[in-house]
């Protein structure tokens, strides 16, 4: 089983400002199978990366993600104030089981 | 569009059961693999089961084997996940998740969830 280690835990950053989001797998990913979810409090969680670097439909181009093998990233460019969320990155390559890092919260500074 | 919406949730006793059911609608739902996926209160998200578009595969975490059973009803777009012996640790909001494609790859929608709460 894949295991995903995300950091930071939290990310306390004002609106404006860049986030880098990071998620280590503990074995490399096949075919770069990453994705990545963004969950804002009492939501399910919404797609917003897959294939590593592939934004899905109707994810604004502020949101990009990069890496391959075991080191994977997702970057926030300008963060707006909806964007203060928890980020949940997941890797397919391996399944199943279908895993998931721990969460990394974007919290308001 | 896709819209997914669970229901089933509710209290029950440790070891008791509960039946969760996810209507599916927007698309073709025969043509897509589903999944479960669960979040206990305050943490993150863990996959529990999968089932291929014409339900000949499943798939379960082990943390839910031999208690859970996936299944789905094609000609009634809806997918269920039975849970039996259930345990505290089972307590969680229990997410259906709509796979991109018939065998198993990354999870393109979402229903709202529906909260499992197991408790005496």
């Amino acid at each position: 089983e894949i295991v995903l280690t995300q950091s930071p835990g939290t990310l306390s950053l004002s609106p404006g400002e860049r986030a880098t989001l990071f998620c280590r797998a503990s074995q490399s990913v096949n075919n770069n199978y990453l994705a990545w979810y963004q969950q804002k409090l009492g939501q399910a969680p919404r797609l917003l990366i897959h294939g590593a670097s592939s934004r899905a439909t109707g994810i604004p181009d502020r949101f990009s993600g990069s890496g391959s093998a075991t080191d994977f990233s997702l970057t926030i460019s300008r963060l707006e104030p909806e964007d203060f969320a928890v980020y949940y990155c997941q890797q397919y390559g391996s399944s199943p089981p279908w895993t998931f890092g721990q969460g990394t919260k974007v919290e308001i500074k | 569009q896709v819209e997914l919406v669970e229901s089933g949730g509710g209290v029950v006793q440790p070891g008791g059961s509960l039946r969760l059911s996810c209507a599916a609608s927007g698309f073709t739902f025969r043509s897509y693999g589903m999944h479960w996926v669960r979040q206990a209160p305050g943490k993150g998200l863990e996959w529990v089961a999968f089932i291929r578009y014409d339900g000949t595969n499943k798939y379960y975490a082990d943390s839910v084997k031999g208690r859970f059973t996936i299944s789905r009803d094609n000609s009634k777009n809806t997918l269920f996940l039975q849970m039996n012996s259930l345990r505290a640790e089972d307590t969680a909001v229990y997410y259906c998740a709509k796979d991109r494609l018939l065998g198993g790859y990354y999870f393109d929608y979402w229903g709202q969830g529906t909260l499992v709460t197991v408790s005496s």
